[in-house]
């Protein structure tokens, strides 16, 4: 079995400051992903790439970058927090094609 | 490009009854994988079981789905629903790089 973690778990950030967010999978997937999920709602994909150094564009993009150096990492950054994005961040995997997707446990995002 | 649609976006039951939540999708693949994730309160989603056969019933825990390609459905499915099945539950489509999810429906089991 693999794992994924994410770091931090939680995560307070000021109005207009950029944070990153982090995520490593030991599972050796190709595909990575970030997701945002805000409460009680659904998955929104934000970027995801399917090999090192890949970067594809979700429906959620818009204010964020993202960085995938290794096959294993792949980084979140919020260009400039706003409040109205607080919400938990997961970062997930999957072997590229017709498997299992893999979840970390998240990181909470709070804005103030 | 792949979708995945998941009409009901709250389903509410009675412990006991059956449950029928919806899945259909639109993919450019012939054969696509699908899948129906459960995510529990605080907790992150986990697969809770998937098929790429062509009119073959899947199981896990009580739980099941068949892959209808000719009405590109795959509905979740279970004889009686109970109290820890409160959760939120995703369809989900994966045919080529990447996984599609839908947009999730929450179930509500009441005593």
């Amino acid at each position: 079995g693999g794992i994924i973690t994410q770091t931090p778990k939680f995560l307070i950030g000021q109005e207009g400051q950029k944070l990153t967010l982090k995520c490593q999978q030991n599972f050796n997937h190709d595909t990575m992903y970030w997701y945002r999920q805000d409460s009680g709602k659904g998955l929104r994909l934000i970027y995801y790439s399917i090999t090192e150094n890949d970067l594809q564009k979700g429906d959620l993009s818009e204010g964020y970058d993202a960085s995938r150096e290794k096959k294993s990492s792949f980084s979140l950054t919020v260009t400039s927090a706003q409040k109205n994005e607080m919400a938990v961040f997961l970062c997930a995997s999957s072997r590229t094609g017709d498997t299992e997707v893999f979840f970390g446990k998240g990181t909470r995002l709070t804005v103030v | 490009g792949d979708s995945v649609t998941q009409t009901e976006g709250l389903v509410t039951l009675t412990e006991g009854l059956p449950v029928m939540l919806n899945c259909t999708y639109q993919t450019i693949y012939s054969n696509p994988f699908l899948f129906w994730y459960v995510q529990h309160l605080n907790e992150s989603p986990r697969l809770l079981l998937k098929s790429f056969t062509d009119n073959k019933r899947t199981e896990h825990q009580g739980f099941h789905a068949t892959l209808h390609k000719s009405s590109s459905s795959f509905h979740l499915q279970k004889s009686s629903a109970q109290l820890s099945d409160s959760a939120l539950y995703y369809c989900a489509l994966s045919g080529g790089y990447k996984v599609v999810f839908g947009s999730g429906t929450r179930l509500l089991v009441s005593p």
